[in-house]
């Protein structure tokens, strides 16, 4: 099993470039979310869904877009790189919002 | 605002002692999960308690929960340097059942050979 699958690993970005970090999962779950992580600071939820067709914001979603048109892929778009989002971004899914999560590897993001 | 916090900040320890880490969390939750995030890799589940649950093992971890207070304490018995790694709790607050999980800012925990 591939579990979850974030792409790319490492990306640097110029401010107001736009980007789309990609996630998919391939156990069939509903709930997908996605977390910056950022040193000190924990992880924070930027957006969720609980299904297909269903996304709503998170702790820190501005900045952040995203849509869930199949079950397995939850893509992340960056609308207008600012160094503010410099992190390192998960995905994560679960049968439902409070079980177990499986996280991807991560993608550390530097914007320049 | 962060709805777990972890304290300590960071502990190291020798192998073969005994790490606790606490959880301290601001509302009432459905459940607790414990995850471990080893450096430069994504976080993997631990442990889930929920909220009718005083104690559950799993093999050289044991977690506690004390509702009343609003804690909870990840417990690593005979410590290996393989452990060492970030742990975080996480919990799903009643309040947003349904809809996420809130993680703490986690301890970073050294075990020295």
């Amino acid at each position: 099993n591939a579990g979850v699958t974030q792409t790319p690993k490492f990306q640097v970005l110029k401010t107001g470039q736009s980007m789309t970090l990609q996630c998919a999962q391939d156990m069939n779950h509903e709930y997908m979310s996605w977390y910056r992580q950022d040193p000190g600071m924990g992880l924070r939820l930027i957006h969720y869904s609980v299904g297909a067709g269903i996304t709503d914001q998170g702790e820190v979603p501005n900045g952040y877009n995203v849509s869930r048109s199949t079950t397995e892929d939850f893509p992340l778009r960056l609308l207008s790189a600012a160094p503010s989002q410099t992190s390192v971004y998960f995905c994560a899914s679960s049968y439902l919002s409070y079980t177990e999560a499986f996280f991807g590897q991560g993608t550390r993001l530097t914007v320049v | 605002s962060q709805q777990g916090e972890e304290d300590p900040q960071a502990l190291s320890i020798q192998e073969g002692e005994n790490a606790t880490m606490n959880c301290s969390y601001k509302t009432s939750i459905n459940n607790l999960q414990w995850y471990r995030q080893n450096s430069g890799r994504g976080l993997v589940h631990l442990i889930l308690i929920r909220s009718n649950e005083r104690e559950k093992h799993s093999g050289r971890l044991r977690v506690t929960l004390d509702t009343s207070k609003k804690s909870s304490s990840l417990l690593i018995t005979a410590s290996r340097a393989a452990d060492t790694a970030s742990y975080f709790c996480a919990t799903d607050a009643i309040e947003t059942s349904g809809s996420r999980l809130t993680f703490g800012e986690g301890t970073q925990l050294t075990v020295n050979p």
